[in-house]
């Protein structure tokens, strides 16, 4: 079945680094565009960050731009997103999404919940 | 910041109708699909609605969407306890060259 499954969370210092990963399963997954998405503890959803099909095109929240970098292995069907300079409002759950033709998400992952305390 | 606006709360007994609102602007709504997402305590969000008023395969079609200008609607009827979650607009932003969600709207069945 279509999935998307992400790795990578835990609990990291304030300025240390993280790389989250996202394997998919079930689609052709070097057709499709990426994002992720995070969620903070009892609050809203927030977009990050997109990547086009085949990496060309990548967009990011002004929150984390210049800290969060953003790419994907189309041979491993894998996403990641490598997130330095880690804060602690950057606590959330980070979800791997599939975006549609017309920015659309219609496949999200479980989540992986990333915490940044000293 | 979230800038597409949405009610925190609307609330209504089962059976009945709720509608939820989302405003936004020329640069978003006005000029792009508006997508919803329902979720459930503890749960990755759900496509619940795309291209404004398309239902995703598996979604009764008890919800329903609709844009106008620079708002979109979602409409929830036969309302019932296993509706109790969290629902989210959201769209592209073509000004930010973001996605923006809505602040997100809880619904409970009374």
């Amino acid at each position: 079945q279509v999935q998307l499954v992400e790795s990578g969370g835990g609990v990291v210092q304030p300025g240390e680094s993280l790389r989250l990963s996202c394997a998919a399963s079930g689609f052709t997954f070097r057709t499709y565009a990426m994002h992720w998405v995070r969620q903070a503890p009892g609050k809203g959803l927030g977009w990050m960050v997109f990547i086009s099909y085949d990496g060309s095109n990548k967009y990011y929240a002004d929150s984390v731009k210049g800290r969060f970098t953003i790419s994907r292995d189309n041979s491993k069907n894998t996403l990641y997103l490598q997130m330095n300079s880690l804060r602690a409002e950057d606590t959330a759950v980070y979800y791997c999404v599939r975006g549609t033709t017309s920015d659309a998400f219609d496949i999200w992952g479980q989540g992986t919940m990333v915490t940044v305390s000293s | 910041q979230s800038i597409l606006t949405q009610p925190p709360s609307v609330s209504a007994a089962p059976g009945q109708k709720v509608t939820i609102s989302c405003s936004g602007s020329s640069s978003n709504i006005g000029n792009n699909y508006v997508s919803w997402y329902q979720q459930l305590p503890g749960t990755a969000p759900k496509l619940l609605i795309y291209d404004n008023n398309k239902r995703p395969s598996g979604i009764p079609d008890r919800f329903s969407g609709s844009k106008s200008g620079t708002s979109a609607t979602l409409g929830i009827t036969g309302l019932q306890t296993g509706d109790e979650a969290d629902y989210y607009c959201g769209t592209w932003d073509n000004s930010l060259t973001a996605y923006v969600f809505g602040t997100g709207t809880k619904v409970a069945v009374l």
